[in-house]
């Protein structure tokens, strides 16, 4: 079975970093490109950022290009997110998902870690 | 960059019933890329049409999407009590590379 874990969300200052992992299994890593999807508190969906699944490309929103990385493991089996200079309206539930290479849509997702930034 | 647009904001209905929603691009978009999710509270959401009318697996057939150029449609033939839920489209394109449209919630009349 294909699950997607997230794991590393929090509390953090404005200004500050965490990083996001999201652990996958049941297929092969490398093969399938990946992104992050966050929610803000009540609000809709926002695409963030993307990755190749050889880690080749990467993909940005501008609302955070320059103060995020994406990245993945292969040796883990794990997708990253570095999250610097956080901001508050960077508040939101972060998914990791799977995304086809051909139609390009997100057919698996994890169930979502939560990162609050506040004083 | 496109934006995606949905409607209407909310609908409210019966179970039984009908629901078809709106999404509208600001620019023509491939049909190839079009897709659509449901989710429920505190879930992550759930594919269900890629393509903009295949439907991914393991959804019932009561859910159909259409569409082309800038007006995409998702069906719902008959509401049952677990659709009630808000339903996202998304497009793939190139800046950003994906979008979200903000979402119609169907809700229970």
């Amino acid at each position: 079975e294909v699950q997607l874990l997230e794991s590393g969300g929090g509390l953090v200052q404005p200004g500050g970093s965490l990083r996001l992992s999201c652990a996958a299994s049941g297929f092969t890593f490398s093969s399938y490109a990946m992104s992050w999807v966050r929610q803000a508190p009540g609000k809709g969906l926002e695409w963030v950022s993307a990755i190749s699944g050889s880690g080749s490309s990467t993909y940005y929103a501008d609302s955070v290009k320059g103060r995020f990385t994406i990245s993945r493991d292969k040796s883990k089996n794990t997708l990253y997110l570095q999250m610097n200079s956080l901001r508050a309206e960077d508040t939101a539930v972060y998914y990791c998902a799977l995304y086809d290479g051909y139609y390009y849509y997100m057919d698996v997702w994890g169930k979502g870690t939560t990162v609050t930034v506040s004083s | 960059e496109i934006v995606l647009t949905q409607s209407p904001g909310t609908l409210s209905l019966s179970p039984g019933e009908r629901a078809t929603l709106s999404c509208r691009a600001s620019q023509s978009v491939s049909s190839s890329y079009l897709a659509w999710y449901q989710q429920k509270p505190g879930q992550a959401p759930r594919l269900l049409i890629y393509g903009a009318s295949s439907r991914a697996t393991g959804i019932p057939d009561r859910f159909s999407g259409s569409g082309s150029g800038t007006d995409f449609t998702l069906t719902i033939s008959r509401l049952e009590p677990e659709d009630f839920a808000v339903y996202y489209c998304q497009q793939y394109g190139d800046s950003p590379l994906f979008t979200f449209g903000p979402g119609t919630k169907v809700d229970i009349k």
